[in-house]
Order: C-alpha cells, then sequence, then structure tokens
C-alpha cells in the first residue's frame, strides 16, 4: 500500500558532526513534504517544507532534499547539537496542490541521538 | 500567541466508556486536523475539519467523530473505547500549508 518509511530507525552522532536523516515515500502523485522534530512528551514540531517541483531548500542549519526519481526525502542537519536529539518524521501531504486540504501520511520516524 | 493547545493532558478510561477531547487552535488558522500517534510510531490522520464541517477522513471507524466550532475550536469523541485506543491524539491546525501540532492528550484505556 501507499506509504512513507525511513531507512534508519535510530541514529547516533558527536555533536558538531553533520547528520543526515533518510525517507523513502511510494506515492509518486505526492507533491508536498515535511519534515517534523518529535520531542518525548511534545507534539510535532515543523522543521522545513518542500514542493515536489523542487529538489533542494535550506533552512536555518537544516537543508531537505528530494529525488523524485527514486522517490526518496532526506535531512540534513549542520553542526548537530545536543538539543536536536530527538525523533525525526518525515510526512506526505496528499491534499490538492500540496495545500492544507488533505491528510499527512508520516512515516515511522528515525531517534537522532547526539553525543556531547 | 498560545499556539495549539489541548485538554486534557493526560486522560485514563476504561473499557465501554466515551471520551471527549479538545483542542484551540492557533490564532487565524481555520483548519483542525486530529491524528492518532501510538506509541513507537508515528501519527496516523483521523480526520479534518473546514468550516465546521468533516472536509477528509483517514481509516478510522464511526466510533471516532468530531466536531468544529464557530471559533475553530474542535473536539474529538471516541464511543465505545477498545484497549488498542490508547495513544497520544495530536492535533494540528493549519490557515495554508503548515500544520501546528499541539502537545496531544494521552489516553489509556484500561
Amino acid at each position: 500500500g501507499e506509504s512513507v518509511g525511513l531507512h534508519l530507525p535510530t541514529l547516533s552522532v558527536q555533536e558538531g558532526d553533520n547528520s543526515i536523516i533518510n525517507c523513502a515515500y511510494s506515492n509518486s502523485a505526492s507533491d508536498y513534504f515535511i519534515w517534523y522534530k518529535q520531542e518525548s512528551g511534545k507534539g510535532p514540531q515543523f522543521i522545513i517544507d518542500i514542493r515536489s517541483n523542487m529538489d533542494k531548500r535550506q533552512g536555518q542549519r537544516v537543508t531537505v532534499l528530494l529525488n523524485k526519481t527514486v522517490k526518496h526525502l532526506s535531512l540534513q542537519i549542520a553542526a548537530t547539537q545536543p538539543g536536536d536529539s530527538a525523533v525525526y518524521f518525515c510526512a506526505e501531504n496528499r491534499g490538492a496542490g500540496g495545500t492544507s486540504y488533505g491528510k499527512l501520511t508520516f512515516g515511522q520516524g528515525t531517534i537522532l541521538t547526539v553525543h556531547p | 500567541d498560545a499556539g495549539v493547545t489541548q485538554s486534557p493532558t493526560h486522560l485514563i478510561k476504561t473499557r465501554g466508556q466515551q471520551v471527549t477531547l479538545r483542542c484551540s487552535p492557533k490564532s487565524g488558522h481555520d483548519t483542525v486536523s486530529w491524528y492518532q500517534q501510538a506509541l513507537g510510531q508515528g501519527p496516523q490522520f483521523i480526520f479534518q475539519y473546514y468550516e465546521e464541517e468533516e472536509r477528509q477522513r483517514g481509516n478510522f471507524p464511526d466510533r471516532f467523530s468530531g466536531h468544529q466550532f464557530p471559533n475553530y475550536s474542535s473536539e474529538l469523541n471516541v464511543n465505545a473505547l477498545l484497549l488498542g485506543d490508547s495513544a497520544l491524539y495530536l492535533c494540528a491546525s493549519s490557515f495554508s500549508n503548515e500544520q501546528f501540532f499541539g502537545p496531544g492528550t494521552r489516553l489509556t484505556v484500561l
């Protein structure tokens, strides 16, 4: 069935390293993708998004890459800090034109642990 | 701006009971979505409300129902609770693309 999934369930890095979290999606019609960070006891927090007409988007210390050919999404975090430790989810919005009309389909999540 | 707020934070119920969870959206947001997040899993879409109507629904039984009020706040109702309904219930509000999540309500069914 249709799904959004993650290759690596856990990732451990040292403070200052760059982190890369990967995600695969199966619906080639998906047009909008979002990365969320979820800390323990909190709701998901928006990190960065990208539309299907783009292949790269940068934010503050984060970059999202989209490869539509292989239906792959990645989140790169530069100079990872202990405060980045959390569960990271990729999500796919199947709404019309990537608007809020429509559900978010989440992957299982990757646990990122940053060691001081 | 208080962001998305949800109440209560925690709730314990027994099988067969009914529960109502509440959500107040972020200021200026008119769309509310509800998600169920089981332990160790990603959130699963339940339904979305816009203009006081259910606009889209995920694969959840009719025991799950909702409502949106004129002030855009929303309620999630679950009837005939099952042990498997134990989860974190998340509300997300939006106006355009970005969905902002609340802290969730932790429901435990005994």
